[in-house]
């Protein structure tokens, strides 16, 4: 079954860290790019990061650059965000996401998301 | 950073009416757009790519059409299951999402 499945969420209080993190199966997750799209509650959609297949080539959201840096474990189908120095406005849910090329960056599979809030 | 700007914020319409959003982008990006339809405490789902090409396994009641800066999404005759909120989103440079359109029922 093709899927992406998020986990790692959870409270967090301003200015901590967290990893969220995101298993994908049923598809050569290898050969795709991959992003986090988070939305605030009751809110839009907000693209956060975006990662190449091999890594090498990162783009980051103005809002979190600096503070977020996204990764990638081929070997374990596995892509990760790493938030740190988190503010209330990061609070969100996260979803990771398939992007369909490299210079094609739509979103042709989701996750359910996994919820991150930040208070104290 | 390209705006996208989605009107209108909220639509209420009925089962069989044609429906239609529309998507304005601040600068031109070429037909590098997308549409996604999502309903509450679920993930997007991909519905249009390149401005006009369906996605697998969309219905065809769904179309949409533009280039430039002006786009928009076309439901032919509302279904029950189409009660959700659209999103458009350009991917010319990085991506950006429109703010949403929420179709509801009249």
């Amino acid at each position: 079954q093709v899927q992406l499945v998020e986990s790692g969420g959870g409270l967090v209080k301003p200015g901590g860290s967290l990893r969220v993190s995101c298993a994908a199966s049923g598809f050569t997750f290898s050969d795709d790019y991959m992003s986090w799209i988070r939305q605030a509650p009751g809110k839009g959609l907000e693209w956060v990061s975006y990662i190449s297949t091999s890594g090498s080539n990162i783009y980051y959201a103005d809002s979190v650059k600096g503070r977020f840096t996204i990764s990638r474990d081929n070997a374990k189908n596995s892509l990760y965000l790493q938030m740190n120095s988190l503010r209330a406005e990061d609070t969100a849910v996260y979803y990771c996401a398939r992007v369909r090329g490299w210079s094609n960056w739509y979103f042709d599979l989701w996750g359910r998301g996994t919820l991150v809030t930040v208070s104290s | 950073d390209i705006q996208m700007t989605q009107s209108p914020s909220t639509l209420s319409a009925s089962v069989g009416d044609r429906v239609t959003i529309t998507c304005r982008a601040s600068q031109s990006i070429s037909s590098s757009l997308a549409w996604y339809q999502q309903k509450p405490g679920k993930a997007p789902k991909l519905l249009i790519y390149k401005a006009s090409s369906l996605e697998s396994g969309v219905p065809s009641r769904f179309s949409a059409s533009g280039s430039g800066t002006e786009f928009t999404l076309t439901i032919s005759s509302l279904q029950p299951d189409d009660f959700a909120t659209y999103y458009c989103q350009q991917y010319n440079s990085y991506v950006t999402f429109g703010g949403g359109t929420k179709v509801e029922i009249k």
